[in-house]
């Protein structure tokens, strides 16, 4: 039981490419969350889904995009990176019926 | 989701309990206490949460006052693996017909530091 895996660990992006960072996890969970945190900040929620084929907008959800095809994976997609999107990138998961969510490893993504 | 401060930044002795404060005086009646921690370069991790009851698990207890205003987190015996951001967060239990989907609003939390 690994738990929810991140990847990939480190990015670095030159500013106007695209990439996939990867989120999944082993414990059935319907619910999973996209987080960014900012250096000296708190977590602000992107993106979030109830279950597999549903997204919904969090916070700040402008430049993302995400899918939802199996429980198990939630990826992050950004387009056009922007230096703005330097950030470390978590995601979570959530048991139906619980209120812990457990988070990934995180993904540290600087955008030059 | 209610306003919850934190004092930024608390030490403490390794082996002495940690009593992290966090006042939430807007808090509903709806509303949970959680906490989480996040140590330097990790995922956050969720410690405890309540509604109004005291609560005590493996990691930590939690303290609320009767009128539900504040709370405090209490680490028995602090160790070195302790030191981390402590965020208190007030919100709707998802399980309790919440709806805000389970999303955790973070502040800028607590810097705990166990101290030898």
């Amino acid at each position: 039981n690994a738990g929810v895996t991140q990847t990939p660990k480190f990015r670095i992006l030159k500013i106007g490419q695209s990439m996939t960072l990867q989120c999944t996890q082993d414990m059935n969970h319907n619910y999973m969350y996209w987080y960014r945190q900012d250096p000296g900040m708190g977590l602000k929620l992107i993106y979030y889904s109830v279950g597999a084929g549903i997204t919904d907008k969090g916070e700040v959800p402008n430049g993302y995009n995400v899918s939802r095809s199996t429980t198990e994976d939630f990826p992050l997609r950004l387009e056009l990176a922007a230096p703005s999107q330097t950030s470390v990138y978590f995601c979570a998961s959530r048991e139906g019926g619980t209120d812990t969510q457990y988070f990934g490893p995180g993904t540290r993504l600087t955008v030059l | 989701d209610a306003k919850t401060t934190q004092p930024p930044s608390m030490d403490c002795a390794e082996g002495r309990a940690a009593n992290l404060p966090c006042n939430h005086s807007t808090i509903s009646g709806n509303e949970y206490v959680y906490w989480y921690r996040q140590i330097h370069s990790q995922g956050p991790q969720y410690i405890i949460h309540g509604l109004k009851n005291n609560e005590t698990n493996e990691m930590a207890s939690l303290i609320i006052t009767e009128d539900r205003k504040s709370s405090t987190l209490i680490l028995p015996h602090a160790t070195l693996r302790d030191t981390a951001v402590y965020y208190c967060i007030v919100r709707q239990s998802p399980t309790s017909g919440g709806t805000s989907y389970g999303k955790l609003t973070f502040g800028q939390g607590t810097i705990l530091t166990v101290h030898p």
